[in-house]
């Protein structure tokens, strides 16, 4: 099976900064990775799919890119409603579809 | 409006079974292939199983195969998750999704407690 990591965790962050999140894979899964945000008690949300196409309605602030086995998901000036945790999760080799261990974005 | 709603949680005791359904509507359900994902209190999101458009692809996450079953009902629009044999370990919440490769639309999930 794929493995998924993600660093930092926690990132500690200002409203208004430039975040970047980083994803690596255990092998190369070419452009197959996708990523969520998911707020306390609620549902995960997609963002960003194939690596880096915004998912519709997400604010253009977040971006993605990366292929092969590293990835990043950036958040070009972070806002209040930003802060969650965000997962990365592969979909190159199926099943089982594998979640990175999340990281969150905490206030600093 | 894409709605997927999630039911059937409870609290369980080990050894014991609980269904979970997923209703839907707003998407052409009879196409998608369709997830169960859960997410254990306080921790990250794991995938538990899917099901093709039509039910002839299944799989499992190894931590679920042979207790769980997944199914649907394309005439109602509806997903299901049959759950036997349930462990201290299969306590979380559980989200029903849209398969895309990835999972663009969740359900608000349904909490299943496996606890004596």
């Amino acid at each position: 099976d794929i493995q998924m990591t993600q660093s930092p965790s926690p990132l500690s962050a200002s409203v208004g900064d430039r975040v970047t999140i980083s994803c690596r894979a255990s092998q190369s899964i070419r452009k197959y990775l996708n990523w969520y945000q998911q707020k306390p008690g609620k549902a995960p949300k997609s963002l960003i799919y194939g690596a880096s196409s915004l998912q519709s309605g997400v604010p253009s602030r977040f971006s993605g890119s990366g292929s092969g086995t590293d990835f990043t998901l950036t958040i070009s000036s972070l806002q209040p409603e930003d802060f969650a945790t965000y997962y990365c999760q592969q979909s190159y080799i199926t099943p089982p579809f594998t979640f990175g261990p999340g990281t969150k974005v905490e206030i600093k | 409006q894409v709605q997927l709603v999630e039911s059937g949680g409870g609290l369980v005791k080990p050894g014991g079974s609980l269904r979970l359904s997923c209703a839907v509507s707003g998407f052409t359900f009879s196409d998608s292939y369709m997830s169960w994902i859960r997410q254990a209190p306080g921790k990250g999101l794991e995938w538990v199983s899917h099901i093709s458009s039509i039910g002839l692809t299944i799989s499992y996450a190894d931590s679920v195969k042979g207790r769980f079953t997944i199914s649907r009902d394309n005439s109602k629009k509806s997903l299901s998750l049959q759950m036997n044999s349930l462990r201290a370990e299969d306590t979380a919440v559980y989200y029903c999704a849209r398969t895309m490769g990835f999972f663009d639309y969740w359900g608000q999930g349904t909490l299943v407690t496996v606890s004596s």
